[in-house]
């Protein structure tokens, strides 16, 4: 049971350059979401999906894009990268929907920008 | 809009000594509680929950948070800290409900366990 599987690990991109990342979840969760974490900024939620063919925006989707065509997969897409966008991103996914059970997270993706 | 605050950005221990990691929150409603830990270039990882009922929530390699309403807080804590946990540490709030997706987190407690 693999869980949450972010590709890839790493990453060092040009300012312009796009990029797909990947994530997938072998737990039949309905709910999954892309985070960003920077230095003493915590996690801030980029976008989310609670089911496969939808997804919505989160507290700081600008630059970035996402899909959901299947349920075990979320892929998120910077169509033109910038420094800005130097971060680590992180996978979730989650089972209920009413908001009380934990998720499950991937070990990340370095991204950085130059 | 929900919201979590973590006042310290860093928390040294003494090995064997008790440890706490401060959290406040900010919903509308009863919240739903979580911590997490992240290890150095790792995911984060689960370690406790408050949904309803005791205040005092058991979690995962000994650690356990209380619930305290009044004053809107969800301490992590530890009664004997161990090198191994040195980590950073997130609580997490989310609004009960079934239209409620986002789950937000705090910037973070650097935990050292000094030997």
């Amino acid at each position: 049971n693999a869980g949450v599987t972010q590709t890839p690990k790493f990453r060092v991109l040009k300012t312009g350059q796009s990029m797909t990342l990947l994530c997938a979840q072998d737990m039949n969760h309905e709910y999954m979401y892309w985070y960003r974490q920077d230095p003493g900024m915590g996690l801030r939620l980029i976008h989310y999906s609670v089911g496969e063919g939808t997804t919505a925006k989160g507290e700081v989707p600008d630059g970035y894009n996402v899909s959901r065509l299947k349920k075990q997969n979320f892929l998120l897409g910077l169509e033109s990268a910038a420094p800005s966008q130097t971060s680590v991103y992180f996978c979730a996914s989650s089972y209920d929907h009413f908001a009380n059970t934990e998720a499950f997270f991937g070990q990340g993706t370095r991204l950085t920008v130059v | 809009a929900q919201s979590v605050a973590q006042p310290e950005d860093q928390v040294n221990v003494a090995e064997g000594n008790p440890l706490t990691v401060k959290c406040t929150y900010s919903v509308s409603g009863n919240p739903y509680l979580f911590w997490y830990v992240q290890y150095p270039n790792r995911g984060l990882q689960f370690l406790l929950k408050y949904i309803t009922g005791d205040n005092l929530v058991k979690g995962s390699y000994g650690f356990e948070a209380e619930f305290n309403k009044s004053q809107t807080s969800f301490h992590l804590k530890k009664p004997s800290a161990l090198v191994s946990d040195s980590a950073l540490y997130f609580c997490a709030v989310r609004e009960p409900g079934a239209g409620s997706y986002q789950l937000t987190f705090g910037k973070g407690t650097k935990l050292s366990v000094i030997p």
